[in-house]
């Protein structure tokens, strides 16, 4: 099973700023990988798949980037609907799918 | 706009059952593979197993040890998770998927609303 990491668990920015969520897998993965947001009391919503593929009617101040074993989201000019929680999933390798443990983004 | 609904999630006791369900609309269900994913505060999403749009593939996490089951009614837009023997651990929030495939697997763009399961004492 491939193990997705996540860091850092908690990031704080302040609006405008940039966000930078980076997640590791234990093995490569090539580009398979997708990124998803969770808002409180929502269900998780996919970002970027592919690795760098923005989802439809995603803002394009997301950005995915990386393949093999390191991935990046990138939120630039962060708004406050941004707070959330970000989770990473590879599908290079499965069964199973495998998420990373989450990072939670909050807005100063 | 593709809907997916959730029902079924309970209060049950450990050893119990329950089955979960998961209604589709406004898309061809029988063209889409769909997963059931669980999240809890201690083990985050946790994907547990997946069927064919045919229903004739199943694919299931080893860490289930065969007491959950997914199967599908096309004719419904329904499918559904049998869950057998639940422990506490099993208490989570459920939900359902459709799979989108790309590349070498697939990814998850559209979820239900969860169903939240608690199994206790």
């Amino acid at each position: 099973e491939i193990v997705m990491t996540q860091s850092p668990a908690t990031l704080s920015v302040s609006p405008g700023e940039r966000a930078t969520l980076s997640c590791r897998a234990s093995q490569t993965v090539g580009n398979s990988v997708a990124w998803y947001q969770q808002k409180p009391g929502q269900a998780p919503r996919v970002l970027i798949y592919g690795a760098s593929t923005r989802a439809t009617g995603i803002p394009a101040r997301f950005s995915g980037s990386g393949s093999g074993t390191e991935f990046t989201l990138t939120i630039s000019s962060l708004q406050s609907e941004d707070s959330a929680l970000y989770y990473c999933q590879q599908y290079n390798k499965w069964p199973p799918y495998t998420f990373g443990q989450g990072t939670k983004l909050e807005i100063k | 706009e593709l809907q997916l609904l959730e029902s079924g999630g309970g209060l049950v006791k450990p050893g119990g059952s329950l089955r979960l369900s998961c209604a589709a609309s406004h898309f061809t269900f029988e063209n889409y593979v769909v997963s059931w994913v669980r999240q809890s505060p201690g083990t985050g999403l946790e994907w547990l197993g997946s069927i064919s749009g045919s229903a004739i593939s199943t694919y299931y996490a080893d860490s289930l040890k065969g007491r959950f089951s997914i199967s599908r009614d096309n004719s419904k837009n329904i499918f559904f998770l049998q869950m057998n023997n639940l422990r506490v651990e099993d208490s989570a929030i459920y939900y359902c998927a459709t799979e989108h495939w790309d590349l070498r697997g697939a990814y998850f763009d559209n979820w239900g609303q969860g169903t939240l399961v608690t199994v206790s004492s």
